[in-house]
């Protein structure tokens, strides 16, 4: 149980072009789903978080009209990286946690590698 | 969330215990230690926690001080599979909407041959 699943698992684009990176938990409803990045060699930076049917929680630093996050639903959070320069080339990595007690916990995704060209 | 302290690197020979230290000085009394290890290229995976009494499970064995200040994650029989970025987090229970997992740098144990 408590698999999260991202797609796709890699992606490049062109610059100035839009990304949608998919969060999808398998089996299991999650309320609240976080969005990282990850940069070579350095740790999970958390971007934000969401809960289901609300507005994403953005941490500081993080432009919230560059990467838009939709949580519509139980089971699936968008990151719609919007206009992407090579600077946004990175990891992204979602988790999400569930309301009941087996999922209380934040279980990870495989993440998505974006190359911006 | 409390601040932790881990070395930036570790050997461990293949079949021997790896050791991971860390410390985290300014725990507070609701709050966990948890580890999870993040494997080149892939998602963060959760290990254990513990609040103060040590924990085992398949993965792995925690072990938190006393005056849990500090804890140590042993890998009992460490595989080259256990290659990875290690990290330690101190935090309340994840019982709240709003909890999140914020992570240092963690350690990045090489298991050798």
């Amino acid at each position: 149980g408590a698999v999260v699943s991202q797609h796709p698992s890699w992606v490049i684009c062109k610059s100035g072009t839009s990304v949608k990176i998919e969060c999808r938990s398998l089996d299991f409803q999650a309320t609240t789903m976080f969005w990282y990045r990850q940069f070579p060699k350095q740790s999970l930076m958390l971007m934000a978080t969401s809960n289901e049917g609300s507005k994403a929680t953005y941490e500081q630093g993080v432009e919230k009209d560059k990467f838009l996050i939709n949580h519509a639903s139980l089971t699936l959070s968008t990151l719609t990286v919007t206009s992407a320069h090579p600077e946004d080339s990175s990891f992204y990595i979602c988790s999400a946690k569930g309301r009941d007690r087996r999922y209380n916990e934040q279980f990870f995704g495989p993440g998505t590698r974006l190359t911006v060209l | 969330d409390a601040k932790t302290t881990q070395p930036t690197s570790m050997d461990c020979a293949e079949g021997r215990a790896a050791n991971l230290p860390c410390n985290h000085s300014t725990i507070s009394g609701n709050e966990y230690v948890y580890w999870y290890r993040q494997i080149h290229s892939q998602g963060p995976q959760y290990i254990i926690h513990g609040l103060k009494n040590n924990e085992t499970n398949e993965m792995a064995s925690l072990i938190i001080t006393e005056d849990r200040k500090s804890s140590t994650l042993i890998l009992p029989h460490a595989t080259l599979r256990d290659t990875a970025v290690y990290y330690c987090i101190v935090r309340a229970s994840m019982k709240t909407s709003y909890d999140k997992v914020i992570f240092g740098p963690g350690t990045s144990l090489s298991v050798i041959p």
